[in-house]
């Protein structure tokens, strides 16, 4: 049981450069979501998904694309990166009915 | 939806309680209290949460006041390993799956 996998860890990325950040998870959680930390400031909501198909916009959305086609899998897409998307990006995952968030241990990106 | 007010930092004597409070005062009668913290960059881990009662588990306990309008987090004894940045948060539920509104967090320092 890995939990929540997010990956890659680390990436850099030119500016205009398109990507995908990858978030699985193996517990059956209906629901997932993407958010961004920045210096200094705590999380923000960027997606979420509350199951397969279906997905809708968080707090700062913009510049970014999600997908759900399965359970498992929650890709987010950057499809032009900006230097202003330079962030730590955390997955999160819930079962549905349960209360607490499992995040993943989040990946590193620089936009340069 | 409901914000909440932490101090930004606190130290703690290592063994000794750390209790940390948060205000909420603006919170709707059907919206839980949840905290979580962050140890160095790594991904959120969900404490506790709670609604109107007292609460504990093997991590912390919470005690939410009468009239719900500040909570207080208590960790009986802390350990180095207990620093980290805490988050109170007053889950706001929207459409099925509701999302978490991270503030700024309170940094708690625990010193030898």
């Amino acid at each position: 049981n890995a939990g929540v996998t997010q990956t890659p860890k680390f990436q850099v990325l030119k500016t205009g450069q398109s990507m995908t950040l990858q978030c699985a998870q193996d517990m059956n959680h209906e629901y997932m979501s993407w958010y961004r930390q920045d210096p200094g400031m705590g999380l923000r909501l960027i997606h979420y998904s509350v199951g397969a198909g279906i997905t809708d916009q968080g707090e700062v959305p913009n510049g970014y694309n999600v997908s759900r086609s399965t359970t498992e899998d929650f890709p987010l897409r950057l499809l032009s990166a900006a230097p202003s998307q330079t962030s730590v990006y955390f997955c999160a995952t819930r079962q549905a009915k349960r209360y607490g968030y499992t995040f993943g241990s989040g990946t590193r990106l620089t936009v340069v | 939806d409901a914000k909440t007010t932490q101090p930004p930092s606190m130290d703690c004597a290592e063994g000794r309680a750390a209790n940390l409070p948060c205000n909420h005062s603006t919170i709707s009668g059907n919206e839980y209290v949840y905290w979580y913290r962050q140890i160095h960059s790594q991904g959120p881990q969900y404490i506790i949460h709670g609604l109107k009662n007292n609460e504990t588990n093997e991590m912390a306990s919470l005690i939410i006041t009468e009239d719900r309008k500040s909570s207080t987090l208590i960790l009986p004894h802390a350990t180095l390993r207990d620093t980290a940045v805490y988050y109170c948060i007053v889950r706001v539920v929207m459409r099925q799956g509701g999302k978490l509104i991270f503030g700024q967090g309170t940094e708690l320092s625990v010193k030898p």
